[in-house]
């Protein structure tokens, strides 16, 4: 099975500025990751899916890069609504599909 | 637009049975896999399940073989859940969760406002 490690668990940031979140897997998952967002109540949302591909009516601000086991979701200037919970997912090697433990962005 | 409407959650006592169904629309039914996605309380997501387009192919995270069995019906745009053998550890919010085109691989592009199980005595 591979394990997704993100990182920090909790960011602090203030509206407006860039937010970083790390995503490790411990296999090579090549580009087969994918990004949610979650806020309190909701089904998540499907953000970036092959490490670096937008979803259909996802804002720019929000990138993903990487490939093998680092990747990185970068929002480039916080808005209010995208305080929540951020999880990857690989699909490189399953069953099973496997989900990283969360980063909970929020506000500084 | 798609929707994904899941039902049939509730109490269920240790060692009980249910059926969740997800009643899809907004998309053609027949020609995509299907997910089932956990969320405990407070906790993380879990994948729990996927089925193939044509219910061919059929996948189970270790925790729930045995136990638990996907299956859909494409004439009714329906995808259900049997769980059998329920243990306090299944209990989680269930979202059923549409795969995209298999051409771009295997997550979650779409998903359901989730049913609720509780599994407690």
């Amino acid at each position: 099975e591979i394990v997704m490690t993100q990182s920090p668990a909790t960011l602090s940031v203030s509206p407006g500025e860039r937010a970083t979140l790390s995503c490790r897997a411990s296999q090579n998952v090549i580009s087969n990751l994918a990004w949610y967002q979650q806020k309190p109540g909701q089904a998540p949302r499907l953000l970036i899916y092959g490490a670096s591909t937008r979803a259909t009516g996802i804002p720019a601000r929000f990138s993903g890069s990487g490939s093998g086991t680092e990747f990185t979701l970068t929002i480039s200037s916080l808005q209010s609504e995208d305080f929540a919970v951020y999880y990857c997912q690989q699909y490189s090697k399953w069953p099973p599909i496997t989900f990283g433990q969360g980063t909970r962005l929020e506000i500084k | 637009q798609v929707q994904l409407v899941e039902s049939g959650g509730g109490v269920v006592q240790p060692g009980g049975s249910l059926r969740l169904s997800c009643a899809a629309s907004g998309f053609t039914f027949s020609t995509y896999g299907m997910h089932w996605v956990r969320q405990a309380p407070g906790k993380g997501l879990e994948w729990v399940t996927f089925i193939g387009y044509d219910g061919s192919d059929k996948y189970y995270t270790d925790s729930v073989k045995g136990r638990f069995t996907i299956s859909r019906d494409n004439s009714k745009h329906t995808l259900y859940l049997q769980m059998n053998g329920l243990r306090a550890e299944d209990t989680a919010v269930y979202y059923c969760a549409k795969n995209p085109p298999y051409s771009r691989g295997y997550h979650f592009d779409y998903w359901g406002q989730g049913t609720l199980v509780t599994v407690s005595s």
